[in-house]
């Protein structure tokens, strides 16, 4: 089964930009959607957004297009989220998560399977 | 989007409680929900998917129902170890969404 790891805690300032990443093993990394989800302290989970390393697609809520850019290395099985333009509501706990998806051969309609294996979490800080 | 709204936000159970939460769709999802324990300072566990599926390892305690806009977790015999706040997730499509979270606490 996948694991997930994910990088090191970071304190940014306002108006900076932050890239966290989250590295694959034990699986097929083109196998995969990887999801985006942070939690702000003391509140609930947000799905920020996923990254198909197959196609190089990605999929973003739109609060956060514009802002955020998701992708993924195929060579190194690392995906990568990065938010610009911090501010003090973006201090969060920031997760990756993986999940399965397939293709209908006759149609290529794309079936996703939600999230299954999550990383441990990135601790994003945003103060000045 | 589909909004998802999950009730209640809390509980107060005892141990060998029966407990459901509830997630209702703002729109039909098929069976394309999961559902999703976390603890304090862990990263979420998904206990359920396509609404009904046990995840391998999650005790039988747990089982999931609903279809369309209407899906229920079931905790049949409250443990210890089950007070965490648990979350549902649409995936039928984008943007995906969690439930508000539901917190269960020792009564």
């Amino acid at each position: 089964q996948v694991q997930l790891v994910q990088s090191g805690a970071e304190v940014k300032k306002p108006g900076s930009s932050v890239k966290v990443s989250c590295e694959a093993s034990g699986g097929t990394f083109n196998n995969y959607v990887i999801t985006w989800v942070r939690q702000a302290p003391g509140q609930g989970l947000e799905w920020m957004g996923g990254v198909i390393p197959m196609f190089g697609t990605a999929n973003s809520a739109q609060k956060f297009q514009g802002r955020v850019t998701l992708t993924a290395d195929k060579s190194t099985s690392t995906a990568y989220m990065e938010l610009t333009s911090l501010r003090s509501e973006d201090t969060a706990v920031y997760y990756c998560a993986s999940g399965s998806f397939s293709i209908a051969p006759t149609t290529g309609t794309r079936y996703y399977y939600g999230v299954d294996v999550w990383g441990q979490g990135t601790t994003v800080t945003v103060s000045s | 989007d589909i909004q998802m709204t999950q009730s209640p936000s809390s509980l107060s159970a005892s141990v060998g409680d029966r407990v459901t939460i509830t997630c209702r769709a703002s729109q039909g999802i098929r069976n394309d929900l999961g559902w999703f324990q976390q603890k304090p300072g862990k990263a979420p566990k998904r206990l359920i998917y396509a609404t009904s599926t046990l995840q391998s390892g999650v005790p039988s305690r747990f089982s999931g129902s609903g279809s369309g806009t209407e899906f229920t977790l079931t905790i049949s015999s409250l443990q210890p170890e089950d007070f965490a706040t648990y979350y549902c997730l649409q995936h039928n499509s984008f943007p995906w969404t969690f439930g508000q979270g539901t917190k269960v606490e020792i009564k």
